[in-house]
This record gives C-alpha cells, structure tokens and sequence, in this order.
C-alpha cells in the first residue's frame, strides 16, 4: 500500500493567480496521476506524471495551463496556472505499483480543494 | 475506453446485504473490472477488481456474469460507514490511469 500526501489541503486564491499542489508519496511508486473533480462531479483525469520527462496530457488539459513535475518516484507537483473561478475543483493525485501481474490497484491522496475568487 | 452503467443512486438499511450493479456489454476480453468507492471528503479509495472469475476479499464481492456484461458489487453487511459513491471502471490492465463514470451514490440508513 501506499501513504500519501497532498499540500495544500484547500486554498482560496484569485483569479489570474497560480497554485502549486504537491503530491508526496511514502514509498517510490510506478505511475503518478493527477486527476481533477469539479463540485458534483466525478473524477477527469489531467496527465500521466513520467518520471524524468514530460508529462502526458489528456484530452482538454495543456501544458501551459497545468504544468507538472515529477523529479523522482515520490514526488510530483501539478500547478494550476492563471485561474478562473472555472478552476475550483478538488485535485487528486494517485499512483500506483506495477509488478507481476495486471489490474492493480491504485491509491488515492486526500485531495486539494481549491477555490478561485 | 468501455463504458459502464450504474444506477445513480441506491438506498440500504444497516447491517443487510447490499448489490451494486454495473453493466458493461461493450467490455473487451482484456478489460478487467475494478470497484473504487469515495467517501464523502475523501480521496477514492480501491475496493476489489476481477477478470473472469468472482473475487472475494474483506471488503467486499465481485460477481461476474458469466458473458462478461455485467458484474455485481456486493457488501456482505452494510454499515453506515459504507455510504459513498462507488464506481465501476474497466481498465486494460496496469498503468493505465482510471476512467470515472457517475458511479452509484449509496445510501445506508439505520
């Protein structure tokens, strides 16, 4: 299993400003996640954290607006760059462990909840 | 990605068995099926997952029917602390981040 820890919890930042969230995990891990979820909704994935190059974005979500690093196998940050109020969401970071086998699980972090004035 | 359906809410008393469904008739013969549940303020968290064959653990029971199409999450006792969202996802297999749907909000009542 994993332990993991997301900084800050919540924050409330204007608009035009930027946030950095860090996902800190206990133990080196695989894949790195980050996903959003807007009031109400469920879980949209962002990106893929890779380890030692660019992350992979999905569909919808860009670089310039969601910059994300991953130095090692336990760390990564998701900033949240010129926010709109659009921007108030949770964001969530997972990993998981990949050894033997397929259809392992994955391990959520608490969550950042941040909202744009 | 293979989509599933889940009804959007359901209601339990405590202490009685409760059967979550999800249809997937578009799964794939390498999707495997994974249960996760979100509590409320809290980060999803994994609850079982299966290929082929029903899989037990201490949480919970996963059925699948035998064509694949459907699958039934199934809590044994509910309590009140099993009140969440729970959601069916297929995945390829390991690596591959996780496609939410609405998911299936539960209600436990005592």
């Amino acid at each position: 299993s994993a332990v993991i820890s997301q900084k800050p919890s919540r924050d409330i930042c204007q608009r035009g400003t930027s946030l950095t969230i860090q996902c800190q995990v206990d133990s080196q891990v695989t894949m790195m996640f980050w996903y959003r979820q807007q009031p109400g909704q469920s879980l949209t994935l962002i990106a893929t954290a890779n380890q030692g190059s660019e992350a992979t974005y999905e569909s919808g979500f860009v670089i310039d607006k969601f910059p994300i690093s991953r130095p090692n196998l336990t760390f990564s940050t998701l900033t949240v760059s010129n926010m709109s109020p659009e921007d108030s969401s949770i964001y969530l970071c997972s990993v998981e462990f990949i050894g033997s086998g397929n259809g392992n699980e994955q391990y959520f972090g608490p969550g950042t909840r941040l909202t744009v004035t | 990605d293979a989509k599933t359906t889940q009804p959007n809410s359901m209601e339990s008393n405590e202490e009685e068995p409760v059967h979550l469904p999800c249809n997937h008739s578009t799964i794939s013969g390498t999707d495997y099926i994974h249960w996760y549940r979100q509590l409320p303020s809290q980060g999803p968290e994994y609850v079982i997952h299966g290929l082929t064959s029903n899989v037990n653990n201490r949480m919970a029971s996963l059925a699948i029917a035998e064509d694949r199409k459907s699958s039934t999450l199934i809590l044994h006792r509910a309590t009140l602390r099993d009140a969440a969202v729970y959601y069916c996802i297929l995945r390829e297999g390991s690596g591959y981040a996780l496609n939410f749907g609405k998911g299936t909000s539960l209600l436990v009542t005592p």
